[in-house]
C-alpha cells in the first residue's frame, strides 16, 4: 500500500530535550516536506527536500533541522524543543513533475512540549 | 507577498443544499492550485490539482474551478459525510514551496 508513515504519532516531552520525528514514504517520491498545523494559522511549511541531499527552508524553519540521506526518509529534528513548538506535524511526499506533483500526507504527529 | 485566503471560515448547510467555497490567491508564478479535504485529527487528503485558468475538475459531488485570481470548490447536493475542513494550497514557481489557506470547515446537517 502506497503511504507516508510518521513516528511517533504522539509525543509529550520537556523543554530542551532533543527529539526526532521520522517520516518515511514507499512511493519513490523525490519531494518530501514537513508542515506544522496550529489553530487559526493553518498549515505552514517548515522544510522541504526536492531530492536526496537537497533541502530548503519553508516559511517557519526556525528551531528545526532536517536531513535527506535516503530517498524514502526525511526526519525532522528538534535540537532544543520549546513550548511554542507544541503543534500537529505532518510529513508529505510527491513527485516533482507537473501533473504528478500532488502531495500525499502522513497521519500526523501530535507534539506537546512542556 | 504570496498569500492564500479562503472564505468563508465556516459553513453550515442542510443536506442537499448546494454551495461554493472560495480560495483567493496572490502568488509569484503559480505552478498549481491544490484542494484537500481534512477530517479531524487526520492528514489532508488530496482532491484536485488545477494548473491553468479555465481548468475544471469534478469528483462525485465536488467540482473545482480556477481563474487567474481565485478558485472555487462547488459542492452539489452535499451529504453529511461531506462534513470536513477543505484546504486550498498554491505552489510557488519552480520551487518546492506550498502555501496553504486557513481552510473552510463545512458542516452538513441531515
Amino acid at each position: 500500500e502506497a503511504q507516508v508513515t510518521q513516528n511517533p504519532r504522539y509525543l509529550i516531552t520537556v523543554t530542551g530535550k532533543k527529539l526526532t520525528v521520522t517520516c518515511s514514504q514507499n512511493m519513490n517520491h523525490e519531494y518530501m516536506s514537513w508542515y506544522r498545523q496550529d489553530p487559526g494559522l493553518g498549515l505552514r511549511q517548515i522544510y522541504y527536500s526536492m531530492n536526496v541531499e537537497v533541502t530548503d527552508k519553508g516559511d517557519v524553519p526556525e528551531g528545526y533541522k532536517v536531513s535527506r540521506k535516503e530517498k524514502r526518509n526525511f526526519p525532522l529534528i528538534l535540537e532544543s524543543p520549546s513550548p511554542n513548538q507544541t503543534s500537529l506535524y505532518f510529513c508529505a511526499s510527491s513527485r516533482v513533475q507537473e501533473s504528478t506533483d500532488t502531495q500525499y500526507f502522513g497521519p500526523g504527529t501530535r507534539l506537546t512540549v512542556l | 507577498e504570496d498569500q492564500v485566503t479562503q472564505s468563508p471560515e465556516a459553513l453550515r448547510l442542510q443536506e442537499g443544499e448546494s454551495s461554493s467555497l472560495n480560495c483567493s490567491y496572490t502568488v509569484s508564478g503559480l505552478r498549481g492550485l491544490f484542494w484537500y479535504r481534512q477530517d479531524p485529527g487526520k492528514g489532508p487528503e488530496f482532491l484536485f490539482t488545477l494548473y491553468s485558468a479555465g481548468e475544471e475538475k469534478e469528483k462525485e459531488r465536488l467540482k473545482a474551478t480556477l481563474t487567474k485570481k481565485e478558485s472555487f470548490l462547488h459542492i452539489t447536493a452535499p451529504k453529511p459525510e461531506d462534513s470536513a475542513t477543505y484546504l486550498c494550497a498554491v505552489k510557488r514557481g519552480n520551487t518546492g514551496k506550498l502555501i496553504f489557506g486557513q481552510g473552510t470547515t463545512l458542516q452538513v446537517k441531515p
